[in-house]
């Protein structure tokens, strides 16, 4: 079974900064596996990126995705005050079928 | 425009069962699967299972093999989710999520690409 884990567990950043979020797997993965999710308080989680780079239609271009092998990243550029949410990844895999991280919260400093 | 509309909250005393539904419209049925997530109070996402619409293939996460159905009615494009023996640690918000398949297997790269709203199943005496 293929282990998540992303970093930090939660990130405190102030509006206008950037946000470098990790996500780790346990072992290689494809790309084509990895997608990002962003959910905020009270609301289911949304679509963020699939193949851990294409972005998901609506998302602002300041979000982007990237990494291979083990290691993937999830770059905010400029901070605004509506993406101070909680971030998922998620892998597509074998047994089990899908997996979540544990989730990194990005919150104002 | 596609949705996914769960039923209401449920509350159930252990032992009892709850069956939630996701009423999907706005796209073909058989072009995607659903999967269920859940979430408990304060804590990250947990994948359940996931249902084939295209042929009814099912594939959960272990921690459930024996307690969890999930269903679809394909002239109703709903599916059905059902958890028995319900313990006080399945209190968690159910979430069916859908995923993009070609005639029944995950298309790649893999997304849950549009969401239900949640259904807050609670467990307790």
């Amino acid at each position: 079974e293929i282990v998540l884990t992303q970093s930090p567990g939660t990130l405190s950043l102030s509006p206008g900064e950037r946000a470098t979020l990790s996500c780790r797997a346990s072992q290689s993965v494809s790309i084509s596996d990895v997608a990002w999710y962003q959910q905020k308080p009270g609301q289911a989680p949304r679509l963020l990126f699939y193949g851990a780079s294409s972005r998901a239609t609506g998302i602002p271009d300041r979000f982007s995705g990237s990494g291979s092998g083990t290691d993937f990243t999830l770059t905010i550029s400029r901070l605004e005050p509506e993406d101070f949410a909680v971030y998922y990844c998620q892998l597509y895999g074998d047994s089990p079928l899908f997996t979540f991280g544990p989730g990194t919260k990005v919150d104002i400093k | 425009q596609v949705l996914l509309v769960q039923s209401g909250a449920e509350v159930r005393e252990p032992g009892a069962s709850v069956k939630v539904s996701c009423k999907t419209s706005g796209y073909s049925f058989t072009n995607y699967g659903l999967s269920w997530v859940r979430q408990a109070p304060g804590q990250g996402l947990e994948w359940v299972g996931w249902i084939s619409t295209y042929n009814d293939k099912t594939d959960y996460a272990q921690k459930f093999q024996d307690r969890i159905t999930l269903t679809t009615v394909r002239s109703t494009t709903t599916a059905y989710m059902e958890l028995k023996d319900l313990r006080s640690d399945d209190t968690a918000v159910y979430y069916c999520a859908r995923v993009p398949t070609l005639f029944g297997v995950v298309i790649i790269p893999n997304r849950f690409d549009q969401w239900g709203q949640g259904t807050l199943v609670t467990v307790s005496s």
